[in-house]
């Protein structure tokens, strides 16, 4: 089973600041990573597919790179919204796997 | 726009199952290119895939080898939908459980269904 590792566990931005999420794989799941955010009380939602492919609806600001085992998830310029829970997914093996996450939080 | 709806019980007794239902609308659970899966939230366990049930020329599932001997997921034609049965359910079962759509990344969730196992 292939294990997810993002880090930092909280990432604390100001408004209008940049972002950068780490993701690591245990193995090489080339670009098969999603990312989704999450608010309380809601289900994730998707935000890139294939590493770096923006899900429908996703703003610019949000940026997916990396292949292999080392993937990030860059926001360009924090929006009040924006602040939630990120969390990456591999779908390169089964099961697919969730890392732990990782919260943004105002500073 | 598929959309995802859940229902079933909010609460089970340890020991018993736990039943879920998924009905689908903008997509067949027949589909050939998308799966249909279990996820489960706990704040000790994360996100946690179950399971997927999906349609290539024939039916096939897929189950997390922790819970494989209690997971049973069904897709029903009739009613496009399916369904997540989990027997012999512990505490530990406790969770936010989601039923989605996807065939590696999810793009559909539907609302979540916290079940609580409890006496």
């Amino acid at each position: 089973e292939i294990v997810m590792t993002q880090s930092p566990a909280t990432l604390s931005v100001s408004p209008g600041e940049r972002a950068t999420l780490s993701c690591r794989a245990s193995q090489s799941v080339s670009s098969d990573l999603a990312w989704y955010q999450q608010k309380p009380g809601q289900a994730p939602r998707l935000l890139i597919y294939g590493a770096s492919t923006r899900a429908t609806g996703i703003p610019a600001r949000f940026s997916g790179s990396g292949s292999g085992t080392e993937f990030t998830l860059t926001i360009s310029s924090l929006q009040s919204e924006d602040f939630a829970v990120y969390y990456c997914q591999q779908y390169n093996n089964w099961p697919p796997g969730f890392g732990g996450g990782t919260k943004v939080e105002i500073k | 726009q598929v959309q995802l709806q859940q229902s079933g019980p909010g609460l089970v007794k340890p020991s018993q199952t736990l039943s879920l239902t998924c009905a689908i609308s903008g997509d067949s659970v027949s589909s050939s290119s998308a799966a249909w899966n279990w996820i489960r939230q706990s704040p000790s366990r994360g996100l946690e895939w179950l399971g997927r049930t999906y349609y290539r020329s024939k039916w096939y599932n897929d189950y997390e080898v922790s819970v494989k001997s209690r997971v049973t997921i069904n897709p029903d034609t009739s009613k496009n939908q399916f369904s997540l049965q989990m027997n012999s359910v512990t505490p530990e079962d406790t969770a936010v459980y989601y039923c989605t759509r996807g065939a590696g990344a999810i793009d559909s969730w539907g609302q979540g269904t916290l079940v609580t196992v409890s006496s």
